[in-house]
């Protein structure tokens, strides 16, 4: 079956602008949780959504928000972007119990100018 | 709060040597372990995955790992690496909620790099 997909692959943007990136999970799966890698601070958990609800979310600012749709496809949208924000942002699914695992999509490369 | 250590950041071996990566957590409550592999320009894989009963699990590609309760440990084997094994390494944890998920705490990744 297919994976999770992400879109767009690469991105780049303006500090100041908002940006908005999609993943869609795997057929079936009805958690998304989205995570930010960087090379200093590796793998940081975002937020999670389940069911069209945030269930779970991390230690981020508010500019970055997220939302689920009916069909389990995910948004998330980063607001007046920062020269940090510059990242690997990855989205991962699963069928949503702890102990399921989270199937992970290649990921939107955002770059701030 | 919960933290994932993992002791090497970048491990070069041979072809053929047994490869060790330590995996240490925090948390003291029920938790699930898992370790992911990131080939070079491809997306994190599951490796494998502890949830309960045998400490000792094995995954994909001859690896294993082994829970240690006692120790907060999960450290991640092989006895003979391959080349095809480059790629990063990441342990993660989260906590049993029993039935909801819980965020995934990562380590900072140990890269290897295996020489032919």
């Amino acid at each position: 079956k297919a994976g999770v997909t992400q879109t767009p692959r690469y991105l780049i943007k303006t500090r100041g602008q908002q940006v908005t990136l999609s993943c869609s999970p795997i057929s079936g799966h009805r958690s998304v949780s989205w995570y930010q890698q960087t090379p200093g601070q590796g793998l940081q958990f975002l937020f999670e959504y389940f069911s069209e609800t945030q269930r779970n979310k991390g230690n981020f600012p508010g500019r970055f928000s997220g939302r689920q749709f009916s069909n389990s496809r995910s948004e998330m949208n980063v607001s007046t972007l920062e020269l940090g924000d510059s990242a690997l942002y990855l989205c991962a699914s699963s069928l949503g119990t702890s102990n399921q695992p989270q199937h992970f999509g290649d990921g939107t490369r955002l770059s701030i100018l | 709060a919960q933290s994932v250590s993992q002791h090497n950041h970048h491990v070069i071996l041979s072809e053929a040597a047994s490869l060790e990566l330590g995996c240490n957590y925090s948390y003291g409550g029920t938790v699930n372990l898992f370790w992911y592999v990131q080939y070079p320009g491809q997306h994190l894989q599951l490796l494998l995955k502890y949830f309960s009963g045998d400490p000792l699990v094995k995954g994909i590609k001859g690896f294993e790992a082994e829970f240690i309760k006692s120790k907060f440990s999960f450290n991640l084997r092989k006895p003979s690496v391959q080349w095809s094994d480059t790629a990063e390494y990441f342990c993660a944890v989260n906590r049993d909620y029993g039935g909801s998920q819980g965020n995934l705490i990562f380590g900072k990744g140990t890269k290897l790099s295996v020489k032919p």
